[in-house]
């Protein structure tokens, strides 16, 4: 089982769209969450932390569930410039790394 | 300011050759991570610096692969008899200080290594 896992994906959506990303991780002790935009030959960027209270950035909301070890990403109002790959990310127990899921694209058309 | 720049961009080798690829972490930063990311998958971490200290190098694949950064900035990846499995894009990354969850990690453009 990989460590982190993410839905499989290409997601394709109208602009305006809402559209949720999910994402589950193996290891109980990781401490750190994120969600990263990769755009097609770029490299990853940070999206946003992800927190157990929940976290939002403007159409961007992001959830935690420790005890399922679950996380999310919910985009409102698709707009054609989120057409990207999301990466689902978490550190390792050493905190030495960041585990990255296999992605999800994402791509809005008008 | 400058962000983390990796040189080469592409890089294509023979079976068998052996290349170094180079990462210039954003000044300052103490922590240093290298990571490959093959075709359709996320990166994968291959190591972690903290100044010229490698303290994981867990991810490295084989014992061909090699990572150093000396001085504690610039840092090199070698990967000795590069084999076709070995393509992919390596990426560079830094932060500030502290552990990988603790800051930002900003990433480097990458090298795209193609062995034929």
């Amino acid at each position: 089982r990989k460590e982190v896992e993410q839905d499989p994906g290409p997601f394709n959506v109208p602009e305006g769209a809402t559209v949720a990303f999910n994402c589950t991780y193996s290891n109980s002790a990781s401490q750190s969450f994120f969600w990263y935009r990769q755009d097609c030959r770029k490299e990853p960027k940070l999206l946003m932390s992800v927190y157990s209270s929940g976290n939002e950035d403007g159409r961007f909301t992001a959830q935690l569930n420790r005890a399922s070890q679950y996380i999310s990403l919910l985009i409102r109002d698709s707009k054609l410039s989120d057409s990207a790959t999301y990466l689902c990310v978490v550190d390792n127990q050493a905190g030495t790394a960041l585990i990255f899921g296999k992605g999800t694209t994402l791509s809005v058309s008008s | 300011g400058a962000g983390v720049s990796q040189s080469p961009r592409y890089k294509v080798a023979k079976r068998g050759q052996d290349v170094a690829l180079r990462c210039d972490p954003i000044s300052g930063h103490v922590s240093l991570f290298w990571y490959q990311q093959a075709l359709g998958q996320g990166p994968e971490f291959l190591t972690y610096f903290q100044n010229e200290a490698q303290l994981d190098k867990s991810g490295l694949p084989s014992d061909r692969f090699f990572a150093e950064r000396p001085e504690g900035s610039v840092s090199t990846l070698k990967i000795q008899r590069t084999q076709q499995e070995d393509s992919a894009v390596y990426l560079c990354a830094s932060s500030l200080a502290g552990l990988a969850g603790q800051e930002t990690q900003y990433f480097g453009p990458g090298t795209r290594l193609l062995v034929l």
